[in-house]
């Protein structure tokens, strides 16, 4: 069964620099969550967007910003990295079932270290 | 602070014990979630039990929910070394949105010894 696609699964970038995350939904889910997980911690929400529009908005940096597509597909655009930012990046998708948040069926992730 | 608080932070055990994970939360839900994520792997959904349930389970996996005290447990009998991960509760945003979050506990660590 297809599962959560995201790219790049690592990189690394020198302060300062910007950076963009992609992220493809499982076919047919309508909703896409991007988390923040530092080492050791657990996931921190940061943004979701539910049929293309933004849902719900956590603790996202204004350096931070991200849409969804016409397909579906989500990219998490990250401008003036900080060593803080080093964490992976996650992508959830799922199927809205009515207002309640069912289950978030979670990409691999993406590695970003920044120097 | 965070909305889910896991207790314990580490467990260790034995292969074949049961291993017994809980979790506390601050505002009110409609469901709360279980995820196992093996180390530096994505999150991967267990359970999910509504806010009107006190019990689920599903193979080895036993979760309760008690709303009077805004705490859940997992119960996870006759380990394996291979539930060896870090198991986060999850609990949804007490708003009735499409699309809203899901905000995750801090996570038990738990190793199952062969």
């Amino acid at each position: 069964a297809a599962g959560v696609i995201q790219s790049p699964r690592h990189l690394i970038k020198e302060k300062r620099e910007t950076a963009t995350l992609k992220c493809y939904p499982i076919p047919r889910h309508d909703t896409v969550y991007w988390y923040q997980q530092g080492p050791g911690q657990d996931p921190q929400f940061l943004i979701s967007f539910y049929e293309k529009m933004q849902s719900d908005k956590g603790s996202i940096p204004d350096r931070f910003s991200a849409q969804q597509f016409s397909d579906y597909h989500s990219e998490l655009n990250m401008s003036s990295l900080e060593l803080g930012d080093s964490a992976l990046y996650f992508c959830a998708s799922s199927l809205a079932a009515g207002v309640y948040t069912g289950e978030l069926f979670f990409g691999e992730g993406s590695r970003l270290t920044v120097l | 602070s965070q909305q889910g608080e896991e207790d314990p932070q580490a467990l260790s055990i034995q292969e074949g014990e049961n291993a017994t994970m809980n979790c506390s939360y601050k505002t009110s839900i409609n469901n709360l979630q279980w995820y196992r994520q093996n180390s530096g792997r994505g999150l991967v959904h267990l359970i999910l039990i509504r806010s009107n349930e006190r019990e689920k389970h599903s193979g080895r996996l036993r979760v309760t929910l008690d709303t009077s005290k805004k705490s859940s447990s997992l119960l996870i009998t006759a380990s394996r070394a291979a539930d060896t991960a870090s198991y986060f509760c999850a609990t949804d945003a007490p708003w009735e949105t499409s699309g809203s979050r899901l905000t995750f506990g801090e996570g038990t660590q738990l190793t199952v010894n062969p």
